[in-house]
């Protein structure tokens, strides 16, 4: 069993439009974060988060602790948003990484 | 400009060869990774050093060995007991090892067998 779940695997959506990726975990975590890994394989930082909410840019992030949750929202959605986005957690003195969910947005 | 180095973006192993995968980072980092990535399946860590002359086994270091001589340098080699080498291959460095610390990731290795 996986202790990070993420949801949905794959993801379609047009320009403009609004993005949920969601992440759920089993384990107690000290932080969660949420990366990016572009096409050629390169994964980026995107956010750290311990409780509360983030954003940058377009991009906001979500944490409920007692949930076991988190959410990664991306606003008015652009074509070079298209990446694998990574939920990753610490717990027992490493990291867990999600499968990924892969989104793709069309012009 | 600061940042992670992996070398060589691709990588063909013979059955019983040895082979080992190069990790650079400018970023004056304490502490680096190596993650392995398998279709369908989140990354996994094989190894990690915290501090220069020091390394810890990951969750599948199994057929893995690494040294940190250098604080700038993490290389990975994946010996002929490691039986399905194929993957992709991530470094990543952080400041200091821990939960608050974003890594930061190179472009990987992707490992294939002749």
């Amino acid at each position: 069993k996986n202790e990070v779940e993420q949801s949905p695997q794959n993801l379609t959506a047009q320009e403009g439009e609004f993005i949920t990726i969601n992440c759920s975990y089993s384990v107690g975590i000290s932080a969660l974060h949420w990366l990016q890994q572009h096409p050629g394989g390169g994964i980026v930082s995107l956010f750290m988060l311990s409780s509360g909410k983030k954003k940058h840019g377009r991009l906001i992030a979500t944490i409920n602790i007692q949930e076991k949750h988190s959410s990664l929202h991306i606003t008015a959605s652009h074509p070079r948003d298209s990446a694998v986005y990574i939920c990753a957690v610490w717990a027992v003195n490493q990291f867990y990484f999600g499968t990924g969910t892969s989104l793709t947005v069309i012009p | 400009d600061g940042g992670i180095t992996q070398s060589p973006k691709y990588l063909f192993r013979k059955e019983g060869q040895n082979v080992t995968l190069s990790c650079e980072q400018n970023l004056n980092h304490d502490a680096m990774y190596w993650y392995r990535q398998d279709p369908g399946q989140g990354l996994r860590l094989i190894y990690y050093s915290q501090i220069v002359n020091d390394f810890q086994k990951g969750d599948i270091a199994e057929g893995y060995s690494v040294s940190r001589e250098k604080k700038e340098s993490f290389p990975l080699t994946v010996t002929s007991a490691q039986k399905n080498p194929t993957a992709f291959y991530l470094c990543a460095s952080s400041d200091n090892w821990g939960p608050y610390q974003p890594q930061h990731f190179g472009d990987g290795t992707r490992l294939s067998i002749l």
